[in-house]
């Protein structure tokens, strides 16, 4: 079974501290996804990536920037972190072989809150 | 804007109950149409991605259908259980790539014993 692994479960910053969020999967994956999820919202793409070093902007990708510098692992990086981050962040990766209809696999999520 | 929407919004049901959601997107540009379900303090799990119009998919007692040409997705549970309560989410991607995956909001589903 492919393997989502974010770093923190929860996590506590307080505002314009750097924060950085962690994912790694284990199954060779070529696409890495950061998501958000609000209340009453769906899941937002924050960034994609569909290869080491190769990103792409999602809907909502102010205030966020990534690294992927190894195929399996995919951070997300708060240059400055603000209370309008509080939020549950989803990693997922996802096969290229199938194209589009590759299932994704998430992470369990981490939920940061941002004091 | 894109949108997928989903209905409804939240669903209660008995056990023992056979039960339906609706995704609807756009139809055109289509390229996949992906059902997962996320179970509270889970991660979301890939239940179909559906590609083809008429497609229809089967797992256990969950299935799921395909119109591309009026753009809506049908998921059905027979015999709902406890273990069903979770958020179904669709997600529908358009333009030929994964990073054009946009997610409708989801639809509640808890199952009474």
């Amino acid at each position: 079974d492919v393997k989502v692994t974010q770093s923190s479960r929860y996590l506590v910053k307080r505002t314009g501290e750097k924060v950085f969020l962690e994912c790694v999967q284990d199954m060779d994956h070529e696409n890495m996804f950061w998501y958000r999820q609000d209340p009453g919202l769906g899941l937002r793409l924050i960034y994609f990536s569909y290869d080491v070093k190769m990103k792409e902007k999602g809907d909502i990708p102010e205030g966020y920037s990534v690294s992927r510098e190894k195929k399996e692992r995919f951070s997300l990086i708060l240059e400055s972190a603000s209370t309008n981050q509080t939020s549950m962040y989803l990693c997922a990766s996802s096969w290229v072989g199938t194209g589009v209809g590759s299932p994704l696999h998430f992470g369990n999520g981490t939920r940061l809150t941002v004091t | 804007i894109l949108n997928v929407e989903q209905s409804p919004q939240s669903l209660h049901v008995q056990e023992g109950d056979s039960t339906n959601f609706t995704c609807s997107f756009p139809s055109s540009n289509f390229y996949a149409l992906h059902w997962y379900r996320w179970e509270t303090a889970k991660s979301p799990e890939a239940l179909f991605v559906m590609t083809l119009n008429g497609d229809e998919k089967k797992k256990g007692r969950i299935s799921a259908t395909l119109n591309t040409k009026e753009g809506y997705s049908y998921l059905y549970i027979k015999g709902s259980q406890p273990e069903d309560s979770a958020t179904y989410l669709c997600a529908f991607t358009y333009g030929g790539s994964q990073g054009n995956l946009i997610f409708g909001k989801g639809t509640k589903l808890s199952v009474k014993p």
